[in-house]
């Protein structure tokens, strides 16, 4: 596609259930990258993909949080057992992973409320 | 300390004004720097990279001072449209290490 795409735009879940996330990054980037903004913070970093290997999960707050990317395309972030502290805007971005500023793309994210 | 602080504003700034945002970053060894711009509730897009020796685009100039560790970014002549917040960006190594992000500038355009 032309740009990242996320899925769904907007979940509402119940405290306590799990969550899938879905990136879609830009064709032929091969750096993928989760972060997530909680209201009125800045952006935290989640975990980032090279490929289908995640050499960084260092920004996943808790085992609750996990997520793979298969085909080196798309990627999917799960929330096992979600809290109300869960509930942000989870953001994907993707790189083309080559040249001095390696540029990330954002998508529009997913709105997560937990209820 | 954190890593990358930003004045959080908001900074209200009548049409056709100059102002200025400012950023520190904690650490020496980071490498790369961006601005990036996000509208209310949507994701943040890149307005600009930073360059060593200060860098300009159309009304937008953005500074670095290595031996500070300290960003700028310039608006000049101010449009209803520039009314965001500006995220100051630093990434430790070139290639693939994850960006830092500030909290963000909030800028208010005003007619």
């Amino acid at each position: 596609g032309a740009g990242v795409s996320q899925s769904p735009s907007n979940k509402v879940t119940e405290k306590g259930k799990d969550v899938e996330l879905r990136c879609d990054p830009i064709s032929g980037h091969t750096a993928l990258y989760w972060y997530r903004q909680s209201l009125g913070q800045g952006l935290e970093f989640l975990i980032y993909f090279q490929g289908n290997s995640a050499p960084d999960k260092s920004g996943l707050p808790s085992d609750r949080f996990s997520a793979e990317r298969t085909g080196g395309s798309v990627s999917t972030l799960t929330i096992q057992r979600t809290q109300q502290e869960d509930s942000a805007v989870y953001l994907c971005a993707s790189s083309s992973g080559r040249g001095e500023k390696n540029i990330q793309y954002f998508g529009a994210g997913t709105r997560l409320s937990v209820l | 300390r954190k890593e990358v602080e930003q004045d959080p504003g908001p900074f209200n700034v009548p049409e056709g004004a100059t102002v200025a945002f400012n950023c520190t970053y904690s650490n020496s060894a980071s490498q790369s720097f961006f601005w990036y711009r996000q509208d209310c509730r949507k994701e943040p897009k890149l307005l600009m990279s930073v360059y060593s020796s200060g860098n300009e685009d159309g009304r937008f100039t953005a500074q670095l001072n290595r031996a500070s560790q300290y960003i700028s970014l310039l608006i000049r002549d101010s449009k209803l449209s520039d009314s965001a917040t500006y995220l100051c960006v630093v990434r430790l190594y070139s290639g693939y290490s994850t960006l830092t992000f500030g909290k963000g500038t909030m800028l208010l355009v005003s007619p």
